[in-house]
């Protein structure tokens, strides 16, 4: 049972337009979500997170929006860059155990 | 900022052998390390936690035989794949909590075994 999920494996945004990242959990108890960008071969970095106690948290050009009744959370990415081209995770957390990730979604930013 | 240094990037062995992962905090003191494994196109999923001092704590369908976790240190945690087989091949990452909710992760080690 996949507690937080990325439905889309893939996204292509045209460079200086907005990105965005969707992602859906299930349980309840998570209290805290995370952000991370991963390109192949190493490990994630950490981008953004949110407390469960917010519904936004804004770092430069990233957004992360939580709506805690839809269990739902995006990223938006405004201006996209070439550079962000890249794999995000969404993740998870929930008490002292280690994070629960989606699977990515593969952001392609078109010149 | 926190970094985890994990060594070796990448590593092939023969089928039988055994392999030894390295995680080491450089800058900070890790009580608590996460380890996670990536299938191609899959996500990272939590293998166990190994907290220095105590044994590591597996998650579900994890062998533990299989997967030995040592956290010698509150630098230092290590995982060896024993009796390597092909569909151990994969890419393990390391993970400390850091600051601020951060959890820093290590480069990664691809293992193919052949």
């Amino acid at each position: 049972d996949q507690q937080v999920k990325q439905n889309s494996p893939s996204l292509s945004v045209q460079e200086g337009r907005i990105s965005i990242l969707n992602c859906d959990y299930t349980n309840s108890m998570f209290d805290y979500f995370l952000w991370y960008k991963k390109y192949p071969a190493e490990g994630p970095t950490f981008l953004i997170s949110i407390s469960s106690i917010k519904d936004k948290n804004e770092d430069g050009r990233f957004t992360v929006f939580l709506n805690k009744s839809a269990k739902h959370l995006s990223l938006h990415i405004v201006p996209s860059q070439p550079g962000d081209s890249a794999v995000y995770f969404c993740a998870a957390r929930g008490g002292a155990d280690g994070l629960t990730f989606g699977k990515g979604t593969h952001l392609i930013i078109q010149p | 900022g926190a970094v985890v240094s994990q060594h070796p990037s990448w590593v092939i062995c023969k089928s039988g052998t055994s392999v030894k992962i390295e995680c080491r905090s450089l800058d900070f003191q890790a009580t608590t390390m996460f380890w996670y494994r990536q299938f191609p196109k899959q996500s990272l999923m939590l293998m166990a936690t190994s907290n220095e001092g105590s044994k590591a704590t597996y998650e579900q369908g994890v062998e533990k035989d299989k997967f030995l976790i040592n956290h010698a240190s509150l630098t230092l945690s290590t995982l060896t794949v024993t009796s390597a087989h092909p569909e151990d091949s994969s890419f393990y990452i390391c993970s400390a909590p850091g600051q601020n909710y951060g959890y820093t992760f290590g480069s990664g080690t691809r293992l193919t075994v052949v």
